[in-house]
This record gives structure tokens, sequence and C-alpha cells, in this order.
């Protein structure tokens, strides 16, 4: 079946820092890909998305390329703020009946002044 | 963007109560959702339903059972609370296709079990 696997947290970060996080995924077909965030206390929210290969989700600084050769979807800021600071989710969605989300474990980043 | 509503942020119950989560989308979408978040474990899929009165199980529907009555209104029933249902839930709905599939959430519902 369909899997994601994202990389183990926490991670912690100076201010300014630069930000990966990694995802990768297990699936059949040709499914969309996204990143959730949850800042604390609250539900998760759209960050970015991508349908196809080679597209690039991007939204607030972070970016994420569809990359089906290696089967990725790695997030990435140039310039990390504090407000930032939230668990971040990849998942996916195949196309196929009602396209339900596949989630990984949630990576937890926490971002230091 | 797909408003989705959650009646209850903070709930307690007790051991063999019967609980009512609910969620209300304030459009005409299809497919509705409930997940719950625990540690470690990201968000796990209990039942999800394609239609009005259409369910079908997730990944973890076992102690948990739904109902949709209503288009905009989809709710998840704890027939009988135990310990290890304590969790933060969370209902979502996904829009039309030419939104690219994405799935909207609402805020959460946590839910402690004493």
């Amino acid at each position: 079946g369909n899997s994601v696997t994202q990389m183990e947290g926490p991670v912690t970060l100076s201010e300014e820092a630069f930000l990966t996080i990694n995802c990768t995924y297990t699936a059949t077909g040709y499914p969309s890909l996204f990143w959730y965030v949850q800042y604390p206390g609250e539900g998760l929210q759209l960050l970015l998305k991508a349908t196809k290969a080679d597209d690039k989700g991007s939204n607030k600084g972070f970016e994420a390329t569809y990359r089906k050769e290696t089967t990725s979807f790695h997030l990435e800021k140039g310039s990390v703020q504090v407000s930032d600071s939230a668990v971040y989710f990849c998942a996916l969605s195949d196309r196929q009946g009602a396209q339900k989300l596949v989630f990984g474990q949630g990576t937890r980043l926490t971002i230091n002044p | 963007d797909v408003k989705v509503t959650q009646s209850s942020r903070y709930l307690v119950k007790r051991t063999g109560e019967k609980v009512f989560l609910e969620c209300v989308q304030d459009m005409d979408h299809e497919n509705m959702f409930w997940y719950r978040q625990d540690p470690g474990l990201g968000l796990r899929l209990i039942y999800f339903s394609y239609d009005v009165k259409m369910k079908e199980k997730g990944d973890i529907p076992e102690g948990y059972s739904v109902s949709r009555e209503k288009k905009e209104r989809f709710s998840l029933i704890l027939e009988s609370a135990s310990t290890n249902q304590t969790s933060m839930y969370l209902c979502a709905v996904r829009k039309g296709r030419e939104s690219g599939n994405t799935i909207y959430f609402g805020e959460g519902s946590w839910l402690t079990v004493v």
C-alpha cells in the first residue's frame, strides 16, 4: 500500500538557518504530494502541494519539488524564523476513489532566536 | 478555502460513555474524513464518507462508527469510550477535482477518556 516516510525529529535550528526536512514515499501510480503544517494547539494547514512529477510547490518561503525518480518531496526553506516552529507533515493522496491522505509521522521543528 | 468546523475543542469523558464528535463543512463537498493524531504515529484514518449515508472504513476503525445524514455534517461516534481512545481527532474535507485533490482540516478535538 501507499506510505510516507519522513525525517525523524525533533529538529532544532537557529533563526536564519537553512532548513531541509526529508520526505520519501511509496505509491502505485502517480500520487499528489503535500506538506501540511500544525502550529501549537491548532489543526493542520496546507502549506504547499504538487500534483505531478517535477512540479514545485511553494508558499511562505517554503519549497518542495516532486521527484518521481527518487520518490521524494523534501521541504526546504532558505532562512527560517522563530514563527516557523511547528510540526510538519508530508502526505500523499492517490488519484482513485476518495483520494484520502496518507501521512508521514510528522517532524517537530523548533527555531531558536 | 473550505471552512471545517469541529463542534468541541476539548472534551473529558469517562470510560464507557458514548461520545459524539461533530464536524460541519460550509460547502457542498462530497468527501469527508476522520483522523486521529498521536505522537510518533502521525495521522491515521478512522473512517471516511463519499456522500450522504455512504461510509468506508479507514485504517483503524475498531471502536468507532460514523454517521452522515446530511452532506454538510459528518459525525464520529465512540460507542463505549476507552482510555486508549484518548487522542486528538481531526475532521477533514476534500475539495473538488479542480483543487488538485486538496484536503482541508478542522482545528481538532482533544478527547481525554478517564
